[in-house]
C-alpha cells in the first residue's frame, strides 16, 4: 500500500519553479524516497531519489526534511513538457513499488 | 540508462481470446519484474511480481489463472490475459530494476489493451 500523501493537483506558470510536496510520516530508516512522473499514456519516468540528504540531478532537486517525514520535489524552471502526474514513492530498495494517487501538475503558458 | 521494452504498444482482441504482452530488459538482466494495470484517470495498480525461474507472486484480488505470468529468462517476462473480457481493457505496464544501477525501477512504455 502507498505510504505517501500528495495534493491531487497543482498549477505552475511556465518558467517558474514547481514545488511538489509529499508527506511520508511513517517512513522507516531504511526506506528511500523516489519520485516518478507519468505523462499521459506513457510508462512512468524516473526523476530522482534520496534517503536522507538533499539530491539534485539534471531534471530536479529533492529536498527531504530532517525528520524525513516529508519531502519536496523541485522542478527549477517548469516547461509545458513537465505537465504530468508526479508520484512520490517510499520503498525499501528491491521491494515492490506501490503507487499512490500522485499530483497532477499542469504547467500554464 | 536501463531500457525496458514492452510489446505490443496496443492491441485489440475479441472477447474470449487470449493476449500475450512481452516485457524485455534490453541492456541489463532483471531477476524480478513487476506488472501493473492502470484504468483511465487512476493510478498504477501492482498486479504481480514476476520472478525469473519461479512462480509469480500475485497481489490480493488478482486472479492468477486469468493473468498468467512467465519469467523464463533474465531479460523477458510475459503477461498473458486469458479469456479476455471487456472489463480487462486497460493500460498494462511492466517494470524492472537494474541492480547494477543506482536508481530505481525502469518502466516499459505500456500496452493499451482493448477487448471488444
Amino acid at each position: 500500500d502507498a505510504k505517501t500523501t500528495q495534493p491531487p493537483s497543482m498549477d505552475c506558470a511556465e518558467g517558474r519553479a514547481a514545488n511538489l510536496p509529499c508527506n511520508h510520516s511513517t517512513i522507516s530508516g531504511n526506506e528511500y524516497v523516489y519520485w516518478y512522473r507519468q505523462i499521459h499514456s506513457q510508462g512512468p519516468q524516473y526523476i530522482i531519489h534520496g534517503l536522507k540528504n538533499n539530491e539534485t540531478n539534471e531534471m530536479a532537486s529533492l529536498i527531504i526534511t530532517e525528520d524525513r517525514k516529508s519531502s519536496t520535489l523541485i522542478l527549477p524552471h517548469a516547461t509545458l513538457r513537465d505537465t504530468a502526474v508526479y508520484y512520490c514513492i517510499v520503498i525499501l530498495t528491491g521491494n515492490q513499488f506501490y503507487f499512490g494517487t500522485g499530483t497532477s501538475l499542469t504547467v500554464i503558458p | 540508462g536501463a531500457v525496458v521494452s514492452q510489446h505490443p504498444s496496443w492491441v485489440i482482441c475479441k472477447s474470449g481470446t487470449s493476449v500475450k504482452i512481452e516485457c524485455r530488459s534490453l541492456d541489463f538482466q532483471a531477476t524480478t519484474m513487476f506488472w501493473y494495470r492502470q484504468f483511465p484517470k487512476q493510478s498504477l495498480m501492482l498486479m504481480a511480481t514476476s520472478n525469473e525461474g519461479s512462480k509469480a507472486t500475485y497481489e490480493q484480488g488478482v486472479e492468477k489463472d486469468k493473468f498468467l505470468i512467465n519469467h523464463a529468462s533474465l531479460t523477458l517476462s510475459t503477461l498473458t490475459v486469458t479469456s479476455a473480457h471487456p472489463e480487462d481493457s486497460s493500460f498494462y505496464i511492466c517494470s524492472a530494476r537494474d541492480q547494477q544501477a543506482n536508481y530505481g525501477y525502469t518502466f516499459g512504455s505500456g500496452t493499451r489493451l482493448t477487448v471488444v
